[in-house]
């Protein structure tokens, strides 16, 4: 079966710096990942996905993943922090065997003035 | 477009009461989804269809039931209350093709007491 593993519960980074959410996975074949983010008391937002394309995928809000197959990470980065992205974050990973999605733990960012 | 449309937001219930969670979609979608979301453990799939009139049990299913009579709409029941089932409760909805993700539902708070 597939999984994902985030590697922190909890971030804090202050704003102007990056950020750098960590996600490995594990998967038989190449896998279908993605990104969702969920803002305090609100629903989950797709933030971005890979889907065998290109290994470097951008998605919204300035933030980007890299697919690394020989490291099976799927790590999440944005050059520069806002206040607005103070979130939890969730990595995700396809499973082809129940035809859903299995989610991550997440990760709370917490970004300071 | 509505998108993925969650009836009621907020519901207490006390031990041993039943109840209903209505999830209806306006997107056509032929897969749905019941997750679960309890803090530190990420969502947790309670049962999902893969189309009208069927229905498959995900990773938490026991003390839950679904229906899917309509494809649009999918139905998450509790017949017999527990306070470990207070919890908030995501439905998704998404395309044939795993790779494009969920849309998710804002999601129902469920306080069992």
């Amino acid at each position: 079966a597939q999984s994902v593993t985030q590697l922190d519960s909890h971030v804090s980074v202050s704003e102007g710096t990056p950020v750098l959410l960590r996600c490995n996975y594990s998967s038989s074949y190449s896998p279908s990942l993605f990104w969702y983010v969920q803002h305090p008391n609100k629903g989950l937002q797709l933030l971005l996905k890979y889907t065998s394309a290109a290994t470097l995928v951008k998605g919204i809000n300035g933030f980007e993943a890299e697919f690394k197959k020989s490291e099976t990470s799927f790590h999440l980065t944005k050059p520069s922090a806002h206040m607005s992205d103070a979130a939890e974050y969730f990595c995700v990973v396809g499973d082809t065997g129940r035809r859903a999605l299995t989610f991550g733990s997440g990760t709370r960012l917490q970004v300071q003035p | 477009n509505a998108g993925v449309t969650q009836t009621p937001k907020f519901r207490v219930l006390k031990t041993g009461q039943s109840m209903t969670l209505l999830c209806a979609q306006d997107m056509n979608h032929e897969y749905m989804y019941w997750y679960r979301q309890d803090p530190g453990m990420g969502l947790r799939l309670i049962h999902y269809s893969v189309g009208e009139g069927t229905t498959a049990k995900g990773e938490v299913p026991d003390g839950y039931n679904v229906s899917r009579l309509k494809k649009q709409n999918f139905l998450l029941g509790l017949e017999s209350a527990a306070p470990s089932q207070t919890s908030v409760y995501f439905c998704a909805s998404r395309p044939t093709g795993l790779s494009y993700g969920y849309t998710f539902g804002s999601g129902t708070r469920l306080t069992v007491v």
